[in-house]
């Protein structure tokens, strides 16, 4: 069975760009989350969906980020314009959620973000 | 605020060795305490995950401590092994919440 798919794996822009990140979550997954993590730190949640609603968005800066999962499956996360600070890796992961039960998070192998 | 703290920042042990990695946490609503390994490039993996209602849990050569009194917790790898070379995160997840809070990370290594 296929994991969290990612992609790219790797951009590097410039500062002021935009960029978009992609995460094909494991089939019959509801819950989606993006994490960033920054250099020697642990991941920070940005954003979780259940199914196409995104249900906690507290720390995601919506200044300069987007999200969207069209569908219920794929999910996008956009940063307009990129800044020095959000050099990065972005994480997607995924679970099943029945009713209040939540079963393990899987993670994607992320995007390294680089901006210059 | 750091609500979940973890120490050492890195660890180096021989073959054969005993790491042990240390968490602690204030928020008493917490009630889910899992590990995560991390190899560079890969996304973090679930190794090893306990409740508050008991206080050590084993799997294979991993295993939780668990001290709700002193709100801590902490993993052991018995007989290490070069492979288990890795970042190894803690993290916290409150009652009915999906978010969780994590460590900074501990950087093992294990020489052989």
């Amino acid at each position: 069975e296929a994991g969290v798919v990612q992609s790219p794996r790797y951009k590097i822009i410039e500062k002021k760009q935009p960029v978009a990140f992609w995460c094909n979550p494991i089939s019959g997954h509801n819950t989606l989350y993006w994490y960033r993590q920054n250099l020697g730190q642990g991941p920070e949640l940005l954003i979780r969906y259940e199914n196409e609603e995104a249900v906690d968005d507290s720390q995601l800066p919506k200044d300069r980020f987007s999200a969207e999962r069209l569908k219920g499956v794929d999910s996008t996360l956009k940063i307009q314009p990129a800044e020095l600070g959000d050099s990065a890796v972005y994480l997607c992961a995924s679970s099943y959620r029945q009713g209040t039960r939540s079963y393990e998070q899987f993670f994607g192998p992320g995007t390294r973000l680089t901006v210059l | 605020q750091q609500q979940v703290k973890q120490s050492p920042q890195s660890l180096i042990v021989q073959k054969g060795g005993i790491p042990i990695i240390n968490c602690a946490y204030e928020n008493t609503a917490f009630d889910y305490f899992p590990w995560y390994q991390q190899f560079p490039g890969k996304g973090p993996a679930l190794l090893i995950a306990i409740r508050p209602d008991v206080s050590e849990k084993k799997e294979g050569r991993f295993t939780i401590s668990f001290n709700k009194s002193a709100k801590q917790f902490s993993l052991h790898i018995m007989d290490s092994q070069p492979g288990d070379s890795a970042t190894y995160f803690c993290a916290a997840r409150k009652g009915g919440s999906e978010k969780l809070v994590f460590g900074k990370g501990t950087k093992l290594t294990v020489n052989p």
